[in-house]
């Protein structure tokens, strides 16, 4: 069964410094997909980036990128210049390819202080 | 472009009481899914559509949970009887195509459903 695996409940960050956050998986598939989705207060989910597994380039997104290591089931973000608008619960999803069911982990409450 | 919109936005029943919450999903999105998000963790998928067709619902507890999804558009997702630990935030997401290469789902807001 694949699962995620985010091991900080909370981060907090500085206003314009940067910060990462940890997720981590496990599957026995070799084609898949991550993601970083972002929910503000509202509890509307955004997609903030992908990876598609096959890709050996991390995906970069503005301010936002991923630290991709394959074969270390390891998948971080990392937001720069962080914002105040960047405050948010983050989670980590995996999707099998041709799969639709996504596994999210229990997500990352991040502060952003002034 | 109009976003998925959900109602109602909050729902607060007693246990064994039924409860229904609507789903719209972007026009043009044949993908439709239902996901529980307990506090506290990740959302969970309980059921996706394609067009009006069930594509998965492995995780649906169907002894107490129903969707439907007439005419491929709206949604209705039914829990009869309601039970405590259906406490949750229901969230309804849609996509262009099913499975396609990472393809975006498209989230609403939820609907917080407390049972008494």
């Amino acid at each position: 069964a694949q699962t995620v695996t985010q091991s900080q409940p909370e981060m907090s960050v500085q206003e314009a410094e940067t910060v990462t956050l940890s997720c981590t998986y496990d599957t026995s598939e070799s084609d898949y997909y991550l993601f970083w989705y972002k929910q503000p207060p509202s509890r509307q989910m955004i997609l903030v980036i992908r990876q598609e597994a096959y890709k050996q380039q991390n995906a970069t997104e503005n301010r936002f990128s991923v630290n991709f290591q394959k074969a270390a089931k390891s998948f971080s973000l990392k937001i720069s210049d962080s914002q105040l608008g960047d405050a948010a619960m983050y989670f980590c999803a995996y999707r099998r390819s041709r799969r639709y069911d996504m596994r999210f982990g229990a997500g990352t409450r991040l502060t952003v202080k002034p | 472009e109009a976003g998925v919109a959900q109602s109602p936005r909050y729902k607060i029943i007693e246990k064994r009481q039924s409860v229904a919450f609507w789903c719209n999903p972007i026009s043009g999105h044949a993908t439709l899914y239902w996901y529980q998000q307990i506090l506290g963790q990740g959302p969970k998928l309980l059921i996706q559509f394609q067009n009006n067709g069930v594509v998965d619902d492995s995780q649906l507890p169907k002894d107490r949970f129903s969707a439907e999804r007439l005419k491929g558009v709206d949604s209705t997702l039914k829990i009869q009887p309601a039970k405590l630990e259906d406490s949750a935030v229901y969230l309804c997401a849609s996509s262009q195509t099913q499975g396609a290469l990472g393809n975006e789902q498209f989230f609403g807001p939820g609907t917080r459903l407390t049972v008494l």
